[in-house]
């Protein structure tokens, strides 16, 4: 059964760092890999989605690595900024393609 | 389009009364999912449809948790009779290709 883990579980920086969020999966035959953000209350945003013949997506501040075979990936936020503080949630879609395993998030606190 | 819409935003209850969650997918879309999101377990897949077809259900929790998608372009969640341990976010998702757009969600609370 797939097992998607996300380290840490809450992370506090101040504004301008860059910060680097981890997420692990016990099974390397996935269809892709997404991260999401979540703001407090609210529903989930889609941010990245890698392929699994990728090694890697950015956009803007950000940028997310895959490494398949190890079962990791990162999600990489330079300068980081307040409005940055969020869930992030880590997801690999299953080789079917149908279904999305969430790790538990890493939640973000930016402070100026 | 105004995304997936789920209602209510906010739902208290009784234990041991029905209780009914509803999602409006965004139009065109062929999959359609219930997760329930707790502090405990995370964020969890219920069930999903393709197509109007329940096709996955083994994340249900329970026999006392039913759900259904009548046409494309509605689906309800209900839990009969609702317990305490039943409290959670309830989020609604929809997808076409690749990426799941997901509802506001339902936050239940069973007393």
């Amino acid at each position: 059964k797939q097992e998607v883990t996300q380290i840490p579980a809450a992370l506090s920086v101040p504004e301008g760092e860059n910060l680097v969020l981890n997420c692990s999966f016990t099974d390397s035959a996935i269809y892709n890999l997404q991260w999401f953000r979540q703001d407090p209350g609210k529903g989930l945003t889609s941010l990245l989605l890698i392929q699994s013949s990728q090694r890697e997506q950015t956009s803007g501040r950000l940028n997310a690595s895959l490494d398949k075979s190890s079962g990791r990936s990162t999600l990489y936020i330079a300068a980081s900024q307040p409005g940055d503080s969020a869930t992030y949630l880590c997801a690999v879609l299953n080789q079917a393609g149908t279904a999305l395993i969430f790790g538990k998030g890493t939640t973000l606190s930016v402070s100026s | 389009d105004a995304g997936v819409i789920q209602s209510p935003r906010h739902e208290v209850t009784e234990m041991g009364q029905e209780v009914t969650l509803r999602c409006k997918p965004i139009s065109g879309h062929d999959y359609l999912f219930w997760y329930r999101q707790t502090m405990m377990r995370g964020l969890e897949l219920l069930i999903y449809f393709n197509n109007n077809v329940p096709i996955d259900d083994s994340g249900m929790p329970e026999d006392r948790f039913s759900a259904k998608m009548p046409n494309a372009s509605f689906s309800t969640l209900k839990i009969q009779p609702s317990e305490p341990r039943d409290s959670a976010v309830y989020f609604c998702a929809s997808r076409r290709q690749e990426t799941q757009y997901f509802g506001p969600g339902t936050r239940l609370l069973v007393l």
